[in-house]
């Protein structure tokens, strides 16, 4: 099945820093690559996805990469904000119908 | 819309009790899954629907039972409860046609706790 790895745990940034957050999937069948953000005490909610026939996707100040080759995405956040911190959750799906989430990272942005 | 809602937001069980999560959606999505959410695990894939009357299991199935009668409504039942399954608990929807590729809108979760 599908194993989905993610790093680090915690992640720590000055305000106005930039935050990256790696994942690494097993299946090189993936072909979607989504982001959940979940703030404290509520569900996960998706923030940016992308493709497999795109290697980059920006939306703001997050951007999402992909390597296909070596079965890495990364997200990448600029010009971090204290309502940044959150856990952020990568996931790839095994077949049509399971999507299978990393371990989540939980980003803390200080001002 | 009130999107994905779950109930109870929280419960406390004694080993061997039984009980149901409910969970509902009203935005007439087909896809319905249950996660289970532990410290350093992540999001684990309790189980799935792709419509009424069809369910699967995903990655940790086992003490847990589904049923799917209705398009609104999954069920996630415990039937005797073990303190392994003290966790939190998300139910999520999406559109049909291929679940895992669409976006998952999730329910505010339920905290159970297992004595």
């Amino acid at each position: 099945g599908e194993n989905v790895e993610q790093h680090p745990s915690t992640l720590s940034v000055q305000e106005g820093d930039s935050a990256v957050i790696k994942c690494t999937y097993s299946d090189s069948a993936s072909n979607y690559f989504p982001w959940y953000k979940q703030e404290l005490g509520k569900g996960p909610q998706l923030i940016i996805d992308i493709r497999s026939n795109v290697g980059e996707k920006k939306d703001q100040r997050i951007a999402v990469t992909l390597n296909k080759t070596a079965k890495h995405f990364s997200l990448h956040i600029t010009e971090t904000q204290p309502e940044d911190s959150a856990v952020y959750f990568c996931a790839a799906p095994y077949n049509t119908d399971k999507l299978i989430f990393g371990t989540g990272t939980r980003l803390q942005v200080f001002p | 819309n009130a999107g994905v809602t779950q109930t109870p937001k929280f419960q406390v069980l004694k080993t061997g009790q039984s009980m149901t999560l409910q969970c509902a959606q009203d935005m007439n999505h087909e896809y319905m899954s249950w996660y289970r959410q532990d410290p350093g695990m992540g999001l684990r894939l309790i189980h799935y629907s792709v419509g009424a009357g069809i369910t699967d299991q995903g990655e940790v199935p086992n003490g847990y039972n589904v049923s799917r009668s209705t398009t609104e409504d999954f069920p996630l039942r415990l039937l005797s409860a073990a303190p392994s399954q003290t966790s939190v608990y998300f139910c999520a929807s999406s559109y049909s046609a291929g679940g895992a590729y669409n976006e998952q809108f999730f329910g505010p979760g339920t905290r159970l706790t297992v004595l």
